[in-house]
């Protein structure tokens, strides 16, 4: 049985492009939280998500956007990229909005 | 708001030696806590949990008890293995009925183990 998994492992971006990060929950889970870990930092809250719609939210600008889709899975999106956005990108994902599921093994983005 | 304070490492022991990695929370009510752990290019795993205060969660030989009069939730561990070395953080959630799961993390305690 897979746990969470998320695409792409690492990315490689410039200042100003967009990016898309994936997220598929761990099977029988319906609710994934994304999180954003700067190198040496605890992970930081960015949102999540339930029924496809966002039911809570961290201290994250607008440029951070999400969906997830009736299969569950999730994207995480960023447009407008800063340097500070270079970090590891975490999914969790858990049965209801339980906050003790699983993570995956996270995205690192890197911003150039 | 929420917010968790981790002793700064890098914590060195030898193996077999007594570990703890000291934890504050400041929180509203009866928060959920959690001790999550970080190998080495590896995603967060679950350590162990407790929900409501004086609960002692244990697992692979941690343990950690919700202290609320204290507002802590220390990690322990009798006698530490190499294998233990990994980045250890404490997070927190808000009580189970809220509906808000979001997970406050501390900054992470790095655990090196000597043979």
């Amino acid at each position: 049985d897979a746990g969470v998994t998320q695409s792409p492992t690492h990315l490689i971006k410039t200042r100003g492009q967009q990016v898309t990060l994936r997220c598929s929950p761990k099977s029988g889970h319906d609710t994934v939280s994304w999180y954003q870990q700067a190198l040496g930092q605890g992970p930081q809250f960015i949102f999540q998500y339930y029924e496809e719609e966002e039911r809570q939210r961290g201290n994250f600008p607008d440029r951070f956007s999400g969906h997830q889709f009736p299969n569950y899975s999730s994207e995480l999106n960023v447009n407008a990229l800063l340097l500070g956005d270079s970090a590891l990108y975490l999914c969790a994902s858990s049965l209801g909005a339980g906050g003790d599921g699983g993570f995956g093994p996270g995205t690192r983005l890197t911003v150039l | 708001g929420n917010s968790v304070t981790q002793m700064e490492g890098p914590v060195t022991l030898s193996e077999e030696a007594f570990l703890t990695i000291n934890c504050t929370y400041t929180a509203t009510g009866y928060p959920s806590l959690f001790w999550y752990v970080q190998y080495p290019g590896e995603g967060l795993q679950l350590l162990l949990k407790a929900t409501k205060a004086d609960d002692k969660g244990s697992n692979k030989g941690f343990e950690a008890t919700y202290r609320k009069e204290t507002t802590s939730f220390h990690l322990e561990k009798g006698s530490v293995q190499v294998s233990d070395s990994a980045v250890y953080f404490c997070a927190l959630s808000d009580p189970v009925d809220t509906g808000r799961r979001a997970l406050t993390f501390g900054s992470g305690t790095r655990l090196q183990v000597q043979p």
